[in-house]
Order: C-alpha cells, then structure tokens, then sequence
C-alpha cells in the first residue's frame, strides 16, 4: 500500500517570502502521479499542481513549484512571492494509475501567510 | 469553468437515520469518487465509481454505504443506519479520465447528532 507523509504539520511565512513544504512517499510502483491540494478556509480541495512520475522536468504552475526527486521518493512545493491568499492548509496526495485513481493523501501542512 | 457541486452543504441527521448526498460531476467526466475528510484529520477515499459499477471501495465504505448515479447526471452517496462516527466532511470528486486528477466538490458537511 502506498504511504504519504507530510513531517511540518505548521508553517508559517511572511507576505512575499518562499516557503517549501515537505512530502515523501512510499510505492514499489514505477508509475503514478503526485499532486498538491490546498484547502482554504472554505474546506473546497483545489489542486495546485501535478507532477507525472515519468516526467524528469520538475512542474511549475506560476508562484508554484515542485522539487521531485523520484529516487528519495520526494516531492516538495514551493511557494514563491506568497500571498495572504495563499494561507491553507495544503495536502500532497499520490495517485497509482493502475488503482482507477485513487487518490491517497498526507495529513497536510497547514501554512499561514503573515503581513 | 465547469465545475463539481454537492448538495446540500450541510446536513444534520439523528443517529440511526439515513442520509443522502448528492453530486453532479463534471459533464464529461466518467470517473466518480467520494472521499471522507474527519475535522482536523487527512482525506480519505471512500469509493471510486466508472461505468455505473464500484471499481474500487475502502474499507470506511461498509455495507452501510452506497453510491448510485441515477440518472446520469447525479451520483449520489447514501448513508444508512447513520453512526455518530460518520460525521465528517463529504466531498465527491470526477475526473474524466483514470489516469489525470479529480475535481472536487465543495463539500457536504455531515453531522450525525
């Protein structure tokens, strides 16, 4: 069974400063995605950004990028120029393709962007 | 921009009773799933649904559970014999292939008192 583990259960960082949060995973599958979560306030699961595992090229989404790095089973998100907006608690989640989809998630980060 | 709606957003049942949840995913979409998310705890995948059958259940979704699409439009989680323990945030998701993400509902936020 695939395990992902979140190891900063709080963050915090100030108006237009970088953060990094931290995931790690563990699968013997060799194909899967990865994808980030935020959950603001309002509880909805929005997606942040994907990450295929069969792709070297690390995704970016606008202030949003990934460090992964498939041989330590890691996938980071880091935040850049963040935003009062950004404050969410934020969820990694991995997807084997082969299991229809399912998507198994981390405990999250709850991240707070301070003025 | 299309997206998944649930109704309704929040539901208070007595113990014991059952409770309906209904989504309507996006149009195109052909996979179906319900995930549970307990206060302060992580999301967890209850069920995944394609071509009007389970592909895949947790072992949360007892024989109490179950998923219909009726109509072909809705896809609907029902409760029944409702436990105390069932209180959580619902949220139903859809992706319109197996092998990209899901798109999330709002939520459906169960409280069994």
């Amino acid at each position: 069974a695939q395990t992902v583990t979140q190891s900063q259960p709080e963050m915090s960082v100030q108006e237009a400063e970088t953060v990094t949060l931290s995931c790690t995973y563990d699968t013997s599958e060799s194909n899967y995605y990865l994808f980030w979560y935020k959950q603001p306030p309002s509880r909805q699961m929005i997606l942040v950004i994907r990450q295929e595992a069969y792709k070297q090229q690390n995704a970016t989404e606008n202030r949003f990028s990934v460090n992964f790095q498939k041989a330590a089973k890691s996938f980071s998100l880091k935040i850049s120029d963040s935003q009062l907006g950004d404050t969410a608690m934020y969820f990694c989640a991995f997807m084997n393709i082969r299991s229809f989809q399912k998507l198994v998630f981390g405990t999250g980060t709850r991240l707070l962007v301070s003025p | 921009e299309p997206e998944v709606t649930q109704t309704p957003s929040h539901q208070v049942t007595q113990m014991g009773q059952e409770v309906i949840l209904r989504c309507v995913p996006i149009s195109n979409h052909l996979y179906f799933y319900w995930y549970r998310q307990i206060l302060g705890q992580k999301v967890e995948f209850l069920v995944s649904f394609y071509n009007n059958e389970i592909s895949e259940k947790s072992e949360i979704f007892d024989d109490r559970f179950s998923v219909e699409r009726p109509d072909g439009s809705n896809f609907t989680l029902k409760i029944r014999s409702t436990k105390l323990e069932d209180s959580a945030m619902y949220f139903c998701a859809s992706s319109p292939t197996g092998d990209t993400e899901a798109f999330f509902g709002q939520g459906t936020r169960l409280t069994v008192v």
